[in-house]
């Protein structure tokens, strides 16, 4: 198993740009997350799917879009860059009903600056 | 949005110390309770999912108990090792619905250990 693949790794975007960090997860689980890490203020919920065609916005939504079209993947769509999101971004994924375990896997992270 | 605090927030500790951390949040009878370690340049990574009163797990020599009713949450390290140094993050969930798939992390603690 690749567990939870994130793309790109590292990212520059200008201001006013958008673009979308995809994140894909091969463990059929049901729920899926995006956190954000800024320095102080540790792992922030952005939005979060319990299930394809469900999704539901976590502590900092604001500037992300996000849509779960199947188990696998859940894409983060940010719809005009702004400097306040560079950030090092984190897709989690948990809970199979096969194993019945909530620990949450994470991905290796996107590295995002915005100018 | 759950209020989660944890302290120290920061720990320096010899070789062979054994240390503690609490992750306060608001008490209730149905929280789940999830520890993940973070190292450096690295991605979080499950410890422990607890998910009742007074539970109590084990992983070698690190170890954590639980308590929903006064709301708090120990972890301990028996005889610290420099390999352990790394962010110790915690997060509580509600146990009804999806609701463990969308953690509000604390702000963790950074644990330092000197060989």
């Amino acid at each position: 198993n690749a567990g939870v693949t994130q793309t790109p790794k590292f990212q520059v975007l200008k201001t006013g740009q958008s673009m979308t960090l995809q994140c894909a997860q091969d463990m059929n689980h049901e729920y899926m997350s995006w956190y954000r890490q800024d320095p102080g203020m540790g792992l922030r919920l952005i939005h979060y799917s319990v299930g394809a065609g469900i999704t539901d916005q976590g502590e900092v939504p604001n500037g992300y879009n996000v849509s779960r079209s199947t188990t696998e993947d859940f894409p983060l769509r940010l719809l005009s860059a702004a400097p306040s999101q560079t950030s090092v971004y984190f897709c989690a994924s948990s809970y199979s009903r096969t194993s019945g375990r909530y620990e949450q896997y994470f991905g290796p992270g996107t590295r995002l600056t915005v100018t | 949005i759950l209020n989660v605090e944890q302290s120290p927030q920061s720990l320096h500790v010899q070789e062979g110390d054994s240390t503690n951390f609490t992750c306060s949040f608001p008490s209730s009878n149905f929280y789940a309770l999830h520890w993940y370690r973070w190292e450096t340049a690295k991605s979080p990574e499950a410890l422990f999912v607890m998910t009742l009163n007074g539970d109590e797990k084990k992983k070698g020599r690190i170890s954590a108990t639980l308590n929903t009713k006064e709301g708090y949450s120990y972890l301990y390290i028996k005889g610290s090792q420099p390999e352990d140094s790394a962010t110790y993050l915690c997060a509580p969930a509600p146990v009804y619905g999806g609701s463990q798939g969308n953690l509000i992390f604390g702000k963790g603690t950074k644990l330092s250990v000197k060989p």
